[in-house]
């Protein structure tokens, strides 16, 4: 089966920075997806790792390392707006994504 | 486009009793997903379909069943509602071009049964 490990909560001011990082156990490992989901709403995608190293797009990056089974969310210039929940992906097999348990955001003033 | 729309927003249920969700998109896709979510866990995932006439089963299958007659659509059913099956339930789709790398999600379904 599939196991994944992210932090529950995360809280820092706007402007900052924040780490989310996602550990995993998988067979037939394709790669790591990032994404976020506003107040229980519709999940939407942030980004997509196949290789190892880092894809910025905007003011968010993703890495990923999988010799260590290991990736991270990077949220820089935090805006209140970026209060959400983020998940972590893992793409295994075909067709199908297994997710962590999610990381909550909160940004404050 | 309306991408990935799920009918209805919200039902409440009693047990043994059963339902449908409907997932429709508009976007062409061959792929499309059944996801439930519980509080404080990620999305799992129930049934999934490659395309018109083909479903199988994902991580926790047990107590629903699926079909997808049309392209378009991906419909869950609860042949006998279970407490257990209280969630919110969001349909995804994603076009076979892009590698499966981007899901595109439905507003969710919330789901009591009482």
């Amino acid at each position: 089966g599939q196991s994944l490990e992210q932090p529950s909560e995360v809280t820092a001011v706007e402007g900052a920075i924040v780490q989310i990082n996602c550990t995993y156990q998988t067979s037939g490992f394709y790669g790591l997806s990032w994404y976020q989901q506003h107040d229980g709403g519709a999940p939407t995608f942030l980004s997509y790792n196949a290789l190892d190293g880092l894809e910025e797009t905007g003011r968010f990056s993703s890495f990923l390392s999988r010799s260590d089974s290991y990736g991270y969310l990077l949220l820089q210039e935090l805006q209140m707006k970026d209060s959400a929940s983020y998940f972590c992906a893992v793409r295994f097999g075909d067709y199908k994504l297994s997710f962590g348990a999610g990381t909550t955001v909160t940004v404050r003033a | 486009n309306a991408g990935v729309t799920q009918t209805p927003k919200f039902r409440v249920l009693k047990t043994g009793q059963s339902m449908t969700l409907l997932c429709a998109q508009d976007m062409n896709h061959e792929y499309m997903y059944w996801y439930r979510q519980d509080p404080g866990m990620g999305l799992r995932l129930i049934h999934y379909s490659v395309g018109e006439g083909t479903t199988a089963k994902g991580e926790v299958p047990d107590g629903y069943n699926v079909s997808r007659l049309k392209k378009q659509n991906f419909l869950l059913g609860l042949e006998s509602a279970a407490p257990s099956q209280t969630s919110v339930y969001f349909c995804a789709s994603n076009p076979r071009d892009r590698g499966y790398n981007e899901q595109f999600f439905g507003p969710g379904t919330r789901l009591t049964v009482l």
